[in-house]
Order: C-alpha cells, then sequence, then structure tokens
C-alpha cells in the first residue's frame, strides 16, 4: 500500500489557521472513521493529535482539529503558533487490516 | 507514566540479521496491542507490524515478505522484532508504539538501525 499523498508543505502566519489534507481511497480513508493525526518535531518521536477523525487526547490544543469528508481528511490548525512548527502526518486503518501513513506535511510558521 | 524503551539498533552488513526489543512499563502491557513503525533518514513514516495483546495474531506491511516476525513476551512486558535479510533500505528508526483503539498512543524515542557493509 503506497502512502496517502500529502502535501508537501503548509505555512501560515502567526494566529493564522491552516489545514492539511489527507486523501485516500474508499479501502482506507473513506471507509472507516479510524484517522489519525501525528505531530513530530525535529529530532523526537512523533506525537498523537487526533484519533478517529475528530477527538483530541487530553493535553491536546483544541487550535488542533480534524473532520473527513469522503476519502480525504484533513487536520486544521486554527491561531497558529510557533511552537506549531513541525512534520504532520496522518495514518488510516486500512481494509487488509494494516495501516498507512500518509507522506508528511511540514508546517512552516512566517 | 507509560515509557516505552527501544534497545537492539545498530550498524549490520546487507543480508544479516537483527534483533529489536522493548521494554514496556507504566501500563498493564498484557492488555494491548502493540506495533512498530519505522522512519527511514529525512523520510516519512511506515507501519511496519502489529501484535494482538496475548500475541495470536499479528499483521505485516505486504512490503516486508517474510522477512520480519513481531513477538512478545508477557511475563517481560517486552515486545520484540526479528528481522532477517536486511536491506539497505530497511536503515531506519525503528520506534515501538502502543496500538490502543486504531491509533497509536504512545510511541518510544527510537532505536536505529543503519544496513551498511
Amino acid at each position: 500500500q503506497s502512502a496517502l499523498t500529502q502535501p508537501a508543505s503548509v505555512s501560515g502566519s502567526p494566529g493564522q489557521s491552516i489545514a492539511i489534507s489527507c486523501p485516500g481511497t474508499s479501502s482506507d480513508v473513506g471507509g472507516y472513521r479510524y484517522v489519525s493525526w501525528y505531530q513530530q518535531h525535529p529530532g523526537k518521536a512523533p506525537k498523537l493529535l487526533i484519533y478517529e477523525v475528530s477527538n483530541r487526547p487530553s493535553g491536546v490544543p483544541d487550535r488542533f482539529s480534524g473532520s473527513k469528508s469522503g476519502n480525504t481528511a484533513s487536520l486544521t490548525i486554527s491561531g497558529l503558533q510557533a511552537e506549531d512548527e513541525a512534520d504532520y502526518y496522518c495514518s488510516s486503518y486500512t481494509s487488509s487490516g494494516t495501516y498507512v501513513f500518509g507522506s508528511g506535511t511540514v508546517v512552516t510558521v512566517l | 507514566e507509560v515509557q516505552l524503551v527501544e534497545s537492539g539498533g545498530g550498524l549490520v552488513q546487507p543480508g544479516g540479521s537483527l534483533r529489536l526489543a522493548c521494554a514496556a512499563s507504566g501500563f498493564t502491557f498484557s492488555n494491548y496491542w502493540m506495533s512498530w513503525v519505522r522512519q527511514a533518514p529525512g523520510k516519512g513514516l511506515e507501519w511496519v507490524a502489529k501484535i494482538q495483546e496475548n500475541g495470536n495474531e499479528k499483521k505485516y506491511v505486504d512490503s516486508l515478505k517474510g522477512r520480519f516476525t513481531i513477538s512478545r513476551d508477557n511475563t517481560k512486558n517486552s515486545l520484540y522484532l526479528q528481522m532477517n535479510s536486511l536491506r539497505g533500505d530497511d536503515t531506519a528508526v525503528y520506534y515501538c508504539v502502543r496500538y490502543s483503539a486504531y491509533h497509536f498512543d504512545y510511541w518510544g524515542q527510537g532505536t536505529l538501525v543503519t544496513v551498511s557493509s
């Protein structure tokens, strides 16, 4: 299974909102609510941001939100902050019982 | 506090083998599926394998073609990844990850595996 194709980079100014798309197929993103998002700062392990499309674990700021429409999931960061500069990955359960990650998006705060 | 600590990484020649281990603490290990995820240098995340709480069910990414085996020892709160016939494109940081309800909620810091002659 090939990686889900995310935009390579997204940028925004502090306080702005940005969105990262995660397009898949009916065999993964579109077929299940098991889409999650991860944040990874340089040299660090990934951290869970969103699970089951739109749920936030405790401790994750509410400026991070997730949604899904058809075969495409999205992560929105509202009120962008300097510390949000990182790599972001989506992940989806698949019809094979396996998992696929997105290709990753570099978020730059201008 | 949930902790996952990987070990066993290092330099190995192409065609060689390596066994990674992950020591888990801070939660009831035997109640959770576990997984391995890898990340090649400068690249994205790739899911590798998962194993059921009791070790009976296992799943792998298709591209591995039977070269890797995931296992666990619940008496030692440990997860393992046996890697055989290693190739250059297996070079990556390997993360031990707790898998809960279809997402990956806790990650170790990773162990680097370098396959090179």
